[in-house]
């Protein structure tokens, strides 16, 4: 399978603890992007890479939030002191960069904050 | 501040009927982007549209994009069950190429 992978699929965690979340874009996109998605609504762009410099990030992104692509391929997304309203599916996406530069997504991470 | 609305939200129709979702934006965007999801899955890269004038068929789908209007529509046409998902648009944001803005997404439901 040569699509977006993200792991793990599913996490469950309690208020106050840290997550990580990790995403293996296809192998040749030189851009990696980071979304959040709540029940019912599109998703909201996080932060995206190229390469391993970080372009972009959303206000969304408070200081509790951290996005790394440290070789420029696999990217991490942790989350620090987690909050209820954290819950959400986390998407990852990677495209190549070029003028027509589609994004394709992962399955996501789901991640509960119980 | 880029806004993209869907309407609708919500779509019943039967099976052999035709109709369309329109996707509205607030400010100037070189690119438009339908997307495909299915519950409990990810999003799904249907059309790219990047010019005025464009229009992308796929099967029962067509999309169109008039940057004048900053209307994209996605048609339907002879509605099949298996359609039954969600869609939404998205709109690139100030030309990054990293911001996408989407609609809410419009919920399909496509009964024999």
């Amino acid at each position: 399978d040569t699509g977006v992978s993200q792991d793990p699929r599913h996490k469950i965690t309690k208020r106050g603890q840290n997550v990580t979340f990790r995403c293996d874009p296809i192998s040749e996109h030189n851009r990696l992007y980071w979304y959040r998605q709540t029940l019912g609504q599109g998703p909201e762009f996080l932060t995206y890479f190229q390469n391993e410099a970080q372009l972009e990030k959303s206000r969304l992104l408070s200081d509790r939030f951290s996005a790394e692509r440290p070789k420029g391929s696999f990217s991490t997304l942790e989350i620090q002191r987690t909050e209820q309203g954290d819950s959400a599916m986390y998407l990852c996406a990677s495209s190549l960069g070029t003028y027509t530069d589609t994004q394709y997504f992962g399955p996501g991470t789901r991640l509960t904050v119980l | 501040e880029l806004k993209v609305e869907q309407n609708p939200l919500f779509l019943s129709m039967q099976e052999g009927k035709n109709y369309t979702i329109y996707c509205n934006y607030s400010t100037t965007s070189d690119r438009l982007y339908w997307y495909r999801q299915d519950p409990g899955k990810s999003l799904e890269s249907l059309f790219v549209l990047l010019s005025n004038g464009a229009v992308k068929q796929e099967g029962r789908l067509m999309a169109s994009l008039d940057t004048k209007a900053r209307l994209s529509t996605l048609h339907i046409t002879a509605a099949v069950h298996d359609l039954s998902a969600t869609y939404f648009c998205a709109v690139e944001y100030g030309g990054s190429q990293g911001n996408l803005i989407f609609g809410k997404g419009t919920k399909l439901s496509v009964k024999p």
